[in-house]
């Protein structure tokens, strides 16, 4: 079974500061995982994927995310946050198998201020 | 770049009636799913299909659920007698040519039964 755990249902920073956006993730075989981020009256839109290639990954509007297997963790970064980054933010989990389903943490709110 | 699309936006239906959602995965994916998330819950796996069956069910996707791909672009999903607790945003992703690759999500339809 697979889980995700996404630490602080609300996070806000000040625009221009670091976003961290924590994920610790359990599973039982090598993971995929991925980040979306839902703005508001909108679909999911994925930000990164982890597929065990590079463990440092790049992602669009500026974020990167860190495979660590030792701490079964995946944060989500950005170095400078804008405002438009407010957002629901989704961490979630797949394995290997066809058409594997994604199992999601309960989301991260991050709001951003002047 | 191509979009998943989901119809309609929004359906509101008297509890008991039958009601379908519909999706247009994007065209030259294999893979299709739906997901559905309850206000301010996280979003839940329902079922994923691939080769004109289903490949995966969670524990929600009950008797009163089913899934069609009627056509070479719909992909439906049909609940027969709604109850309350059917009332959420219901999510359609699909994905490519390889079960690896990452599912690219509508922007759901809210369904509120009364």
């Amino acid at each position: 079974a697979q889980s995700v755990t996404q630490l602080g249902s609300h996070v806000s920073v000040s625009e221009g500061a670091l976003v961290l956006l924590r994920c610790n993730y359990s599973s039982s075989v090598p993971p995929y995982l991925f980040w979306y981020v839902q703005y508001p009256n909108q679909g999911l839109q994925l930000l990164l994927k982890y597929t065990s290639a590079a463990t440092l990954v790049k992602g669009i509007n500026g974020f990167e995310a860190e495979f660590k297997k030792s701490e079964t963790s995946f944060h989500l970064t950005k170095p400078s946050a804008h405002m438009r980054d407010a957002a629901e933010y989704f961490c979630a989990v797949s394995n290997t198998g066809t058409a594997s389903k994604l199992t999601f943490g309960t989301g991260t709110r991050l709001q951003v201020t002047l | 770049e191509p979009e998943v699309t989901q119809t309609p936006s929004h359906q509101v239906t008297q509890m008991g009636q039958e009601v379908i959602l519909r999706c247009v995965p994007i065209s030259n994916h294999l893979y299709f799913y739906w997901y559905r998330q309850i206000l301010g819950q996280k979003v839940e796996f329902l079922v994923s299909f691939y080769n004109n069956e289903i490949s995966e069910k969670s524990e929600i996707f009950d008797d009163q659920f089913s899934v069609e791909r009627p056509d070479g672009s719909n992909f439906t999903l049909k609940i027969r007698s709604t109850k309350l607790e059917d009332s959420a945003m219901y999510f359609c992703a699909s994905s490519g040519t390889h079960s690896n690759q990452p599912q690219h999500f509508g922007d759901g339809t809210r369904l509120s039964i009364l």
